[in-house]
């Protein structure tokens, strides 16, 4: 099973916010991350967190970090359709530098 | 600045043929890279690091094998595919120690029939 945890499906309407969650299990990592990935390609890199952080703003992008809990979520404001990817959290534990460890993908659908 | 490129975008290949899937990266030097699965409809699992020319590291145990031949290439690679292996692969990179963010190409989809 996966150490990272997301759920599969979110949708949407244009226009509200987004949020996607995800827990993980490695109170270790030092960064975690939000990446995004269109039908048919690579992931692209939204965000990143470093683990002493609680809060990251990226303009229409908002993670919040729980390290209590272990869990990171992603807030897009002002959803629009081209915000339809999936979303996938990872996380770097301490020791593993590139090694990230990823969640299945939370696919988003925003609908008009 | 730095690009990633990986080719094929997309190979169709029967079970009991040879795969070799390379990636080149542009504009860094001594990067750390990466090979990844994607299984359908799941998340990314590591199959291979490097660190430098040669080096390779496996993640898991299975049908394929990897090659850093040059600094910036990245080769992964296997004697007879199984249909197991069907899946979509993407290589990354970043740069080397104390790096903290990872970026990808654009990946192969592979099809084994």
């Amino acid at each position: 099973g996966e150490d990272v945890e997301q759920s599969l499906f979110l949708s949407v309407r244009e226009g509200d916010s987004s949020v996607i969650n995800c827990t993980y299990t490695d109170s270790s990592s030092t960064y975690l991350y939000w990446y995004k990935q269109e039908p048919g390609a690579g992931l692209q890199l939204l965000t990143y967190i470093f683990s002493n952080m609680d809060m990251k703003q990226d303009q229409r992008l908002t993670v919040l970090l729980n390290k209590k809990d272990k869990h990171l979520s992603l807030r897009i404001a002002d959803t629009q359709t081209g915000d339809s990817a999936i979303y996938f959290c990872a996380e770097r534990p301490t020791d593993s530098w590139g090694k990230l460890q990823f969640g299945a993908g939370t696919q988003v659908v925003v609908t008009p | 600045s730095q690009t990633i490129h990986q080719w094929p975008a997309t190979l169709v290949q029967p079970v009991g043929s040879p795969l070799s899937l390379e990636c080149t990266v542009e504009g860094t030097s001594n990067p750390n890279l990466y090979w990844y699965r994607q299984a359908a409809g799941r998340g990314l699992q590591l199959l291979f690091y490097s660190v430098g020319i040669g080096q390779i590291s496996s993640e898991v145990p299975q049908n394929l094998s990897a090659s850093r031949p040059q600094d910036r290439q990245f080769i992964l690679s296997s004697k007879k595919l199984l249909l197991s292996d069907s899946g979509f692969y993407l290589c990354a990179w970043e740069r080397g120690a104390g790096a903290n963010v990872l970026t990808f190409g654009a990946g192969s989809r592979l099809t084994v029939l």
